[in-house]
Formats: structure tokens, C-alpha cells, sequence
């Protein structure tokens, strides 16, 4: 079966350019998540949606950035004027259900994104 | 703010040999600890989630471990073969997950 896909794997953006990262979930997961890895951290919480509803955006880290799920299954992180600092690995997770502890979250492989 | 700390940053072992890491994290509020393997140019892999304390948990060779009462969760791997070289992460949470900033395993045939 099919996992999360990302797209695309990588991206190379010139500083002030706009990106727009896609996420494919898993069909049917209700919930879905998007992470930001900086060089040299672990993933940081952005977004998550449940459904279309985006329920918490508390690590979105500047109003640059904005996430989207219209219709509850593909899912886009738009980036709006890049900088040096979005340079990061996104990743985007989804599981079956509400949050919970056995709601296992499946991740996709991520986009790296490079901003010169 | 939580915090999730991983140590070592980084493990280089022969094949064959026995290694283990450690995942620390705040006592207070545990819900739940996940490991995760990440490969390189590959998806995270769920390992396992842990929940209660005391719980032991072993999936071939990898077995973890977790004290929540002292936040601690140790990862071993028994026997290391090149293809356990990866990222280990661990992460606390029911939803959004808090991750450690991982812990590099490098295994030379």
C-alpha cells in the first residue's frame, strides 16, 4: 500500500522566492502534521490539521509560512519570501485517527528545501 | 517548554557489536515516548511506543526501555549490522510530537 509521499524531494529557491511543498497522506487518515528539521536538530512541530480543520498552527514560525488541506487529504505548506533560515528538511506525517497515543503517525521522506 | 535530549549525538561501532542510547525527557505530564529509525533519503519508521512505566518493548534485535518516574528511555541494539546505520529519534507526545535532536549511528562492517 501506499505511504505519504512528499513532493518535491528537493528544492533549491532563491532568497525571497515563493515555495509551495505538497504532502500526500496515507487515504483516509484523519490527521495530519507538518515538521520542520533544521540541520543538526530533530523535527519541529509546524501545523496540524484534522481533517480540513487546521487545529493548531502554534509552530509556524513566522506569518510567511501557511499550510492548507481543503478538502481533507492533500496537504501544501507555502512558503511566502524564503530566507536562509527556512533552509530545512519538511516533513509531514499522518495517522488514522484523532491524536492519541496508538495513533501511530506515518511519515513521509520529506522535502529539502535550500534557500541560497 | 519541554525538552527531549538525546545522547550520544553520534555512535560509531563495528559490526557485531552491542550498543544502546539514551532519550531523556521532563517526568512531569508523560503521555507517551516513540522511537523512530530514519534512513537516510528514506521516511521515518516507527519503532515503538511506549507508554506505561517500566514497559519493555523488542522488535528483532532493537529492544527499548522507559522509566518515566526518573524520564528516561534507553534504546538497544543487539548484535549491530550495517543496515542499523541511521538516525535514531525518540519523541514525547499523543499528537504533536516533541522530538530530541536524535542520535547518528554509523555501523562499519
Amino acid at each position: 500500500g501506499a505511504g505519504v509521499s512528499q513532493s518535491p524531494r528537493y528544492k533549491v529557491a532563491k532568497r525571497g522566492q515563493d515555495v509551495a511543498l505538497r504532502c500526500d497522506p496515507i487515504s483516509g487518515h484523519v490527521s495530519l502534521f507538518w515538521y520542520q528539521q533544521a540541520l543538526g536538530q530533530g523535527p519541529e512541530f509546524l501545523t496540524y490539521f484534522q481533517n480540513e480543520a487546521q487545529l493548531d498552527k502554534s509552530g509556524l514560525p513566522s506569518d510567511r509560512f501557511f499550510a492548507e488541506r481543503p478538502e481533507g487529504s492533500v496537504s501544501t505548506l507555502k512558503i511566502q519570501r524564503t530566507q536562509q533560515e527556512d533552509s530545512a528538511v519538511y516533513l509531514c506525517a499522518s495517522s488514522h485517527g484523532w491524536t492519541g497515543f496508538d495513533n501511530e503517525q506515518f511519515f513521509g521522506p520529506g522535502t529539502r528545501l535550500t534557500v541560497l | 517548554i519541554l525538552n527531549v535530549e538525546q545522547s550520544p549525538q553520534s555512535l560509531h561501532v563495528q559490526e557485531g557489536d552491542s550498543t544502546n542510547f539514551t532519550c531523556s525527557f521532563p517526568s512531569s505530564n508523560f503521555y507517551a515516548l516513540h522511537w523512530y529509525r530514519w534512513e537516510t533519503a528514506k521516511s521515518p519508521e516507527a519503532l515503538f511506543v511506549m507508554t506505561l512505566n517500566g514497559d519493555e518493548k523488542k522488535k528483532g534485535r532493537i529492544s527499548a526501555t522507559l522509566n518515566t518516574k526518573e524520564g528516561y528511555s534507553y534504546l538497544y541494539i543487539k548484535g549491530s549490522q550495517p543496515e542499523d546505520s541511521a538516525t535514531y529519534l525518540c519523541a514525547l507526545g499523543g499528537g504533536k510530537l516533541i522530538f530530541g535532536q536524535g542520535t547518528e549511528l554509523s555501523v562499519k562492517p
